[in-house]
């Protein structure tokens, strides 16, 4: 596609739940950025791949939380028994460089509502 | 994060005025530095960027200079429209693979 895509656009939980959050990067992108942006906030980095491979996971805030890139192109975010801190707008990012001065093109993001 | 420091909004302006948004960075090393604007119901969007110093970034009439002494990465436009009404990211790369964002300077242009 033209742009990286986020999918759903909107998730409604209740506490508990598990969630899974897809994101097709632009095509060739080497680079996938995960990040979490509060409301009011800026978006803050969770985790980064280059192409299949979980380079970074430093910024995943519990073990609850685990993304996955099997085949180097679409990853999933996946949240175990989500909580209400949960609450957030995910975005995802891509690059096509290895390196991350680069620029990053990011989705709509999903906006996660945790009841 | 902590990273970036960018002045709290929200900022409203009528049409046609100047507008300046202030970002400071702390950083070991020569980040690239960003301007990312997002619309509403939108994703980020690349605005501009400047990967050394005394680079000026552009586009769409915004301006940003990357000042190494004074650790900055100002945004300004001259002359403002009620469709540059957004929140404004300002943003630096680390020596790691992650972005680091200001919390976002919201504008409301009116007519």
């Amino acid at each position: 596609g033209a742009g990286v895509s986020q999918s759903p656009r909107y998730k409604v939980a209740k506490r508990g739940q598990d969630v899974a959050l897809r994101c097709d990067p632009i095509s060739g992108h080497v680079s996938l950025f995960w990040y979490q942006q509060a409301l009011g906030q800026g978006p803050e980095f969770l985790t980064y791949f280059q192409n299949e491979a979980q380079l970074d996971k430093s910024g995943l805030p519990s073990d609850r939380f685990f993304a996955e890139r099997p085949e180097g192109s679409v990853s999933t975010l996946k949240i175990q028994r989500t909580q209400q801190e949960d609450s957030a707008v995910y975005l995802c990012a891509s690059s096509w460089q290895r390196v991350a001065k680069n620029i990053q093109y990011f989705g709509a993001g999903t906006r996660l509502s945790v009841l | 994060g902590d990273s970036v420091t960018q002045m709290e909004g929200p900022v409203t302006l009528s049409e046609e005025a100047f507008l300046t948004i202030n970002c400071t960075y702390t950083a070991t090393g020569y980040p690239s530095l960003f301007w990312y604007v997002q619309y509403p119901g939108e994703g980020l969007q690349l605005l501009l960027k400047a990967t050394k110093a005394d680079d000026k970034g552009s586009n769409k009439g915004f301006e940003a200079t990357y000042r190494k002494e004074t650790t900055s990465f100002h945004l300004e436009k001259g002359s403002v429209q009620v469709s540059d009404s957004a929140v404004y990211f300002c943003a630096r790369s680390s020596t790691g693979n992650q972005f680091y964002f200001g919390t976002g300077t919201s504008l409301t242009v009116i007519p």
